[in-house]
């Protein structure tokens, strides 16, 4: 299976941060990767699908970039109501994987 | 709306089976994916495998090969989720999800991704 690697795990920020966090996979996976939000004891919500889209009804201060092995989401203005943990997916082949993870506390 | 509501939580004894149901509603229940993924207690998200509701053809993570079946009755727009042999490791919570493509656009599961999320259904195993 491929595996997806995110960095950090963590990080602390500041409301109007900029924020990046990173999602490397082991092999090309095209633009087949979707970046999800979720909230304590919530199902994550998509933001981001094929690497770049964003999905409809999430604010633009998301966006993510990147394509073969190597993304990223950036927040541009951290939020209060972005606080929560981020998890990137390849759905590249039929066995789909997530990243560990990468929570955002606040600082 | 596009809803999935799934079953209630459930307590398992090591070696037991449990059987999650997500009901689909607002939607044409055979033209979509449905994926289920689980999570481990403060651990992160693992796809666990993806059925077609159309023909019930699946596909199972490696890792649960032989201990998961996911089924379809369309009569009623429900789809399942059996875990058999169930150990401690299993406790989590479940959920299903939808690949918002349509079927018949895509060639197969590649490329997608789960919009919208079943509300969860935690699997405690324990005896």
């Amino acid at each position: 299976d491929i595996q997806m690697t995110q960095s950090p795990s963590s990080l602390s920020a500041s409301v109007g941060d900029r924020v990046t966090i990173t999602c490397r996979a082991n092999e090309t996976i095209g633009s087949s990767l979707n970046w999800y939000q979720q909230k304590p004891g919530k199902a994550p919500q998509v933001l981001i699908f094929a690497a770049s889209s964003l999905q409809s009804g999430v604010s633009s201060r998301f966006s993510g970039s990147g394509s073969g092995t190597d993304f990223t989401l950036t927040i541009s203005s951290l939020q209060p109501e972005d606080f929560a943990t981020y998890y990137c997916q390849q759905s590249y082949t039929t066995w789909w994987t997530f990243g560990q993870g990468t929570k955002v506390e606040i600082k | 709306q596009v809803q999935l509501v799934q079953s209630g939580a459930e307590v398992k004894k090591p070696g037991a089976s449990v059987k999650v149901s997500c009901k689909a509603s607002g939607y044409t229940f055979t033209s979509f994916y449905i994926h289920w993924v689980r999570q481990a207690p403060g651990q992160g998200l693992e796809w666990m495998g993806v059925i077609n509701p159309s023909g019930g053809s699946t596909t199972y993570a490696r890792k649960l090969q032989g201990r998961v079946t996911m089924t379809r009755d369309t009569s009623t727009s429900t789809v399942y989720m059996e875990l058999r042999s169930l150990r401690s490791e299993d406790t989590a919570v479940y959920y299903c999800a939808r690949d918002p493509r349509f079927i018949s656009m895509v060639r197969g599961v590649g490329r997608g991704w789960c919009d919208p999320w079943g509300q969860g259904t935690l699997v405690t195993v324990s005896s």
